[in-house]
């Protein structure tokens, strides 16, 4: 199986501020690599598939970059609505499998 | 748009059978260019994918490993769903379950998901 991590496992930023999230798999996955937002009692959300590309109806501040095993979503200024929790996901092969979270706060 | 309406019970006896159904509207179960999956959400094991059923010219199922002596997946193109069978449940298996779509794009994302169901397993 291909194992997902995730880094920060949390982290705590402002409205406006820059944040980086970090997925990487334990073998290349290409570009077979998708990112969700969820929020308590919701289901999860697509916002980026195949490591770059916007899902429809997704704000552009919103970005997803890497290939091979190191990926990165990016949100340009945090909004409110923004805090949340933060899965990537490997669909190259079968199990499927997802990071294990990385959980924003607001500071 | 594409809509997915989970169905049954939230609570199940261990030793018993889970059994959920995924309700399709404005897709197709026997769809050529989709999948459906089930996805559940615990604590303990974060996301985890169960498997998925597919129809090219005929029905496909792939299970995860963990659960494929356990679990079956029943497409009814009759009523458009697809449903989840999961026997000999534990307190283990007590988790938020999830039916997804896995769109025509060829990403293999799941861009379409179900409302999730929270399934308790009593000892």
């Amino acid at each position: 199986d291909i194992q997902m991590t995730q880094s920060p496992s949390s982290l705590s930023a402002s409205v406006g501020d820059r944040v980086t999230i970090t997925c990487r798999a334990s073998q290349s996955v290409s570009t077979y690599l998708n990112w969700y937002q969820q929020k308590p009692g919701k289901a999860p959300k697509l916002l980026i598939y195949a490591a770059s590309s916007l899902q429809s109806g997704v704000p552009s501040r919103f970005s997803g970059s890497g290939s091979g095993t190191d990926f990165t979503l990016s949100i340009s200024s945090l909004q409110p609505e923004d805090f949340a929790t933060y899965f990537c996901h490997q669909s190259y092969s079968t199990p499927f499998t997802f990071g294990p979270g990385t959980k924003v706060h607001i500071k | 748009q594409v809509e997915l309406q989970q169905s049954g019970p939230g609570l199940v006896k261990a030793s018993q059978t889970l059994s959920l159904s995924c309700a399709i509207s404005g897709d197709s179960v026997s769809g050529n260019s989709v999948t459906w999956n089930w996805i559940r959400q615990s604590p303990s094991r974060g996301l985890e994918w169960l498997g998925r059923t597919y129809y090219r010219s005929k029905w496909f199922y792939d299970y995860a490993v963990s659960v494929k002596s356990r679990i079956t997946f029943d497409p009814d193109t009759s009523m458009n769903q697809f449903s989840l069978h999961l026997n000999s449940v534990t307190p283990e298996d007590t988790a938020i379950y999830y039916c997804v779509r896995v769109g025509p794009r060829g990403s293999g994302s799941f861009d379409i998901w179900g409302q999730g169901t929270m399934v308790t397993v009593s000892s």
